[in-house]
C-alpha cells in the first residue's frame, strides 16, 4: 500500500514569489491534514479537510496560504506571495474515517520550503 | 508558556541502555497521548497510543501516562543504534480528531 506521498521534496524560491505544495494521500483516507515546523519549533497543526471540505483552519498562518483538495483525493497548498518567515518543512497526513479513538495518522515526509 | 514541554536533546546513550524520555503539558483538556519517532528526512511515525493513565508497552517500548502530575514518558529497553531518531510526545483533546499538539522532539543517537 503506497503512504502518504509529498512533492516536491524540496523548494527553494524568492521571497515574493508563489510556491504550490501537492500531497497524495492514502487512497480512501477521508482525512487530510497540513502541519508545519519551522526550524527551531515545534510541528504546528495547519488546517484538517473531511473530504473536500475545510473542517478546520484555525492553524493557518493568514490570508497567503490557501488549501484546495481537489475532489476529496489530493490536496494542494498554496503560498502567496512568500515570505521570509514561510520557511520550514510542510507536512500532510492522512487518516480513515473519523473514528472514536485511537484514529492513526500517517505523515508524509514533508516538503522542504526555503524562502530566499 | 508552552502547552507542551519536551528536552530537544540531544541524547546519547549506549547500545542495550534504557533510554526515558519524557513531555510535560499545561493543558488539562489533553486526554490522547502519543509518541511518534521521526528519522532524518521523513516525516512522524506513530509508536504508541495511550488515553487513560498507567503504563502501555508494545515490545521494547512503554508508554507512560500521568495526567495528574501532567507528565508522559516513554521508555525504550534495551536500546538498538536503529531507535537513532527524533523522539516527540504528541497530545490531543480528542480521539477522533486529529488536531495533533506536537513537544519539539528529543534527538536520540545509541551508540553500537
Amino acid at each position: 500500500e503506497a503512504g502518504v506521498t509529498q512533492f516536491p521534496s524540496h523548494s527553494v524560491i524568492e521571497k515574493g514569489q508563489t510556491v504550490t505544495l501537492r500531497c497524495d494521500p492514502i487512497s480512501g483516507h477521508d482525512n487530510l491534514y497540513w502541519y508545519r515546523r519551522v526550524m527551531g519549533k515545534e510541528i504546528k497543526f495547519l488546517l484538517h479537510f473531511v473530504k473536500e471540505s475545510k473542517q478546520d483552519e484555525s492553524g493557518m498562518p493568514n490570508n497567503r496560504f490557501l488549501a484546495e483538495r481537489t475532489g476529496g483525493t489530493y490536496s494542494t497548498l498554496k503560498v502567496q506571495p512568500a515570505e521570509l518567515e514561510d520557511s520550514g518543512v510542510y507536512f500532510c497526513a492522512s487518516s480513515p474515517k473519523l473514528q472514536a479513538t485511537n484514529e492513526k495518522l500517517f505523515f508524509g515526509s514533508g516538503t522542504q520550503l526555503s524562502v530566499l | 508558556q508552552k502547552e507542551v514541554e519536551q528536552d530537544p536533546g540531544p541524547l546519547s546513550v549506549p547500545e542495550g541502555a534504557i533510554v526515558s524520555l519524557n513531555c510535560t503539558y499545561s493543558n488539562s483538556a489533553f486526554q490522547y497521548f502519543m509518541w511518534y519517532r521521526q528519522y532524518s528526512r521523513k516525516g512522524p511515525e506513530l509508536l504508541m497510543y495511550t488515553y487513560s493513565s498507567g503504563n502501555k508497552e508494545d515490545g521494547r517500548f512503554t508508554a507512560q501516562v500521568d495526567k495528574s502530575s501532567k507528565y508522559i514518558s516513554l521508555f525504550i529497553r534495551d536500546s538498538q543504534p536503529s531507535d537513532s531518531a527524533t523522539y516527540l510526545c504528541a497530545m490531543t483533546n480528542s480521539g477522533g480528531y486529529q488536531k495533533v499538539t506536537f513537544g519539539i522532539g528529543t534527538k536520540l543517537q545509541v551508540i553500537p
